[in-house]
């Protein structure tokens, strides 16, 4: 049983094209996150969702917009790709928002925009 | 600023040697830290976490780690390192507003 699953694992795309990814949990969590990943490993957190609302959104360009149909998903819609967005994604859910608690991690989406 | 600080980008063992990571970080309260594995291709697995109490922690695969409020440091350990353990190790505090913050991340490689 996959715990948080994304799709598809790879993706590769011209620029200026708008792509989605897809993130499930069947955790039962009410938070879930995006993450970026460069090219030197440097994690950092985009944007995190609980019950549907949005709750965090670091500084990214408008151009990436993060929808949440339920609680289960939360899917990445990026218009105008840049060569600057290749990177590894990575969805994330956790069981509550107050206070820090563990997230897990899904496998991640490499983009590579060319 | 919040911040999280592994001043090591490679460190290289022997397999069966004791391993530390090291992490320092920088948070004006008392934190949550974690430890997560990345293996390569792989999503990250947690380790292990530190929320209170006991400042030694126990985690999966036998690793351990120390959190030193003195020191704010929270470094990781081994024992002896299985050269299954080569991955990319990455410490993280966690903050009020349920933001994690993560190190850059330290490669670990094994030799046989």
């Amino acid at each position: 049983d996959t715990a948080v699953s994304q799709t598809p694992k790879y993706l590769v795309t011209q620029m200026g094209n708008d792509k989605s990814i897809k993130c499930e949990q069947n955790l039962g969590h009410d938070t879930m996150y995006w993450y970026k990943q460069d090219s030197k490993k440097f994690l950092k957190i985009m944007f995190s969702y609980n019950n549907k609302e949005l709750i965090i959104n670091e500084t990214v360009p408008n151009r990436f917009s993060p929808k949440s149909p339920d609680k289960a998903h939360l899917n990445l819609h990026i218009n105008s790709l840049e060569l600057g967005d290749s990177a590894v994604y990575f969805c994330a859910s956790s069981p509550r928002t107050s206070g820090s608690v563990e997230q897990f991690f899904g496998p991640g989406t490499r983009l590579t925009v060319l | 600023a919040q911040s999280v600080t592994q001043p090591d980008i490679h460190i290289t063992v022997s397999e069966g040697a004791s391993l530390e990571l090291r992490c320092n970080y920088s948070y004006g309260a008392t934190p949550y830290l974690f430890w997560y594995v990345q293996s390569p291709g792989q999503g990250l697995q947690l380790l292990l976490k530190y929320f209170s109490g006991d400042t030694l922690v126990q985690g999966i695969k036998g690793f351990e780690a120390e959190f030193k409020r003195s020191q704010s440091s929270f470094n990781l350990r081994k024992p002896s390192v299985h050269w299954s353990d080569a991955a990319e190790y990455f410490c993280a505090v966690g903050l009020r507003d349920d933001k994690i913050i993560f190190g850059k991340g330290t490669r670990l490689h094994i030799l046989p």
